[in-house]
């Protein structure tokens, strides 16, 4: 069964300092990966994907994410932090066999000025 | 929140009573799914449709029924027989394939 754990409940970082969100993976195929954003009380946007290709991802917002197979992580990164940044990220998988997403718990990210 | 629209988005209901919540797309989708997201578990998927007149159970589908007679739209009904409803509910909808699910803004449902 398909899986996703995202480690960290909260997140804090500076405005301005690099931000990283981790997730890992676990798949019986080859993986599709998703990173959404969430702000409070809104529905899901989609960051970035990884299908098949480069390790590195890059999406919306300055957003990239970073695949790695042997870790099976797919940690979202930012080289310099927003205040506008702060909100709930989900990180989601989806198998070669299946259309379904399953999503992780989400991490909470908190940039302070 | 682009081409899905959800209404209302906010709903209140009391014990025993069916609600349906509306989810509506214009993005020519083949796929919908309805979610439920509770504080601290992330979104769980209900049901879904890959094809019109055609859906089937997530993972927590137990309370919950759909219909799926228009590719544009694809109602939920929270009926009496779901334990906990008061959730947030959002609509997804996809084109077939490896390719990102879109969102609606979410339902806010409250039963008392």
């Amino acid at each position: 069964a398909q899986s996703v754990a995202q480690p960290e409940d909260q997140v804090n970082v500076a405005e301005g300092n690099p931000l990283t969100v981790k997730c890992t993976y676990s798949v019986s195929g080859n993986p599709y990966l998703f990173w959404y954003v969430q702000y409070p009380n809104r529905g899901l946007q989609f960051l970035l994907k990884y299908i098949t290709g480069d390790n590195l991802v890059k999406g919306s917002y300055g957003f990239e994410a970073e695949f790695n197979k042997s870790q099976t992580s797919f940690h979202l990164k930012k080289p310099s932090a927003l205040v506008s940044d702060s909100a709930l990220y989900f990180c989601a998988v989806r198998d070669t066999g299946f259309q379904k997403l399953v999503f992780g718990t989400g991490t909470r990210l908190l940039v302070s000025p | 929140d682009g081409g899905i629209t959800q209404s209302p988005k906010y709903l209140f209901r009391k014990e025993g009573q069916n609600v349906t919540l509306s989810c509506e797309q214009n993005l020519n989708h083949d796929a919908m799914y309805w979610y439920r997201q509770d504080p601290g578990q992330g979104l769980r998927l209900i049901y879904y449709s890959q094809i019109v007149n055609d859906f089937q159970k997530g993972d927590i589908a137990e309370g919950y029924s759909v219909s799926r007679e228009k590719k544009e739209s694809f109602p939920l009904t929270v009926t009496s027989a779901q334990k906990n409803p008061t959730a947030f509910y959002l609509c997804a909808s996809s084109i077939p394939g490896p390719y990102e699910q879109y969102f609606g803004p979410g339902t806010r449902l409250t039963v008392t």
